[in-house]
């Protein structure tokens, strides 16, 4: 399958900075990236679609000033988490679709905001 | 609000017997459907995907959808301790997003 990548895969910072993760797909072109959060033992849910050249789409209940959301180019798109605060704390993932439809998921990055 | 919907487990079943994973979903519009498998602290990685009635067979891995029972399910033939992992049914719903249900943690004993 395709490969997705993220960077960081984890990191930790003080309450009120701000982290940016990375998210590239290496071998193809993806005009939609996605990105979800991970809270421990529960479901994947999506945050935000991103769409190359465009705003993204955020999902109800996600505030757009606090993730911010770049997808500057076909193979990457950034996510910033703005003033961090402890509760943002999670496991944020993306996932790259390709032409086919098929999405393929980044290994995740772990924020942990003390 | 659209829902997917799994028995979270865990479901237990010995080496070499057939796991069997059940999702339900609440978009009749939905075409795709998908299975991911995912260990813990790591992030999804794609089993499966079916869009057409009836059954689709990979290995020891079978899905199987009926839309208008609005069913979709997993099925996992000859199960081995490393399929041991939480599996997530996605429907793909509206404009390439997906809908994720929450998994069902799978159990196979030695």
């Amino acid at each position: 399958g395709a490969v997705v990548s993220q960077h960081p895969s984890w990191v930790i910072c003080k309450s009120g900075t701000s982290v940016k993760i990375e998210c590239r797909s290496l071998d193809f072109q993806a005009t939609t990236m996605f990105w979800y959060r991970q809270f421990p033992k529960q479901s994947l849910m999506l945050m935000a679609t991103s769409n190359e050249g465009s705003k993204a789409t955020y999902e109800q209940g996600v505030e757009k000033d606090k993730f911010l959301i770049n997808h500057a180019s076909l193979t990457l798109s950034t996510l910033t988490v703005t003033s961090a605060h402890p509760e943002d704390s999670s496991f944020y993932i993306c996932s790259a679709r390709q032409e086919n439809g098929e999405q393929f998921f980044g290994p995740g990055t772990r924020l942990t905001v003390l | 609000q659209k829902e997917v919907e799994q028995n979270s487990g865990p479901l237990s079943v010995p080496e070499g017997a057939i796991a069997s994973l059940n999702c339900t979903y609440s978009d009749r519009g939905s075409q795709s459907f998908f299975w991911y498998r995912q260990y813990s602290g790591k992030s999804p990685e794609l089993i499966m995907f079916i869009y057409s009635n009836g059954d689709k067979e990979d290995g020891r891995f079978t899905a199987q959808l009926n839309k208008a029972s609005q069913y979709v399910s997993l099925l996992i033939r000859d199960s081995q301790p490393s399929d041991s992992a939480t599996y997530l049914c996605a429907v793909e719903s509206g404009t390439y997003k997906y809908i994720f249900g929450t998994g069902t943690r799978l159990k196979v004993l030695a």
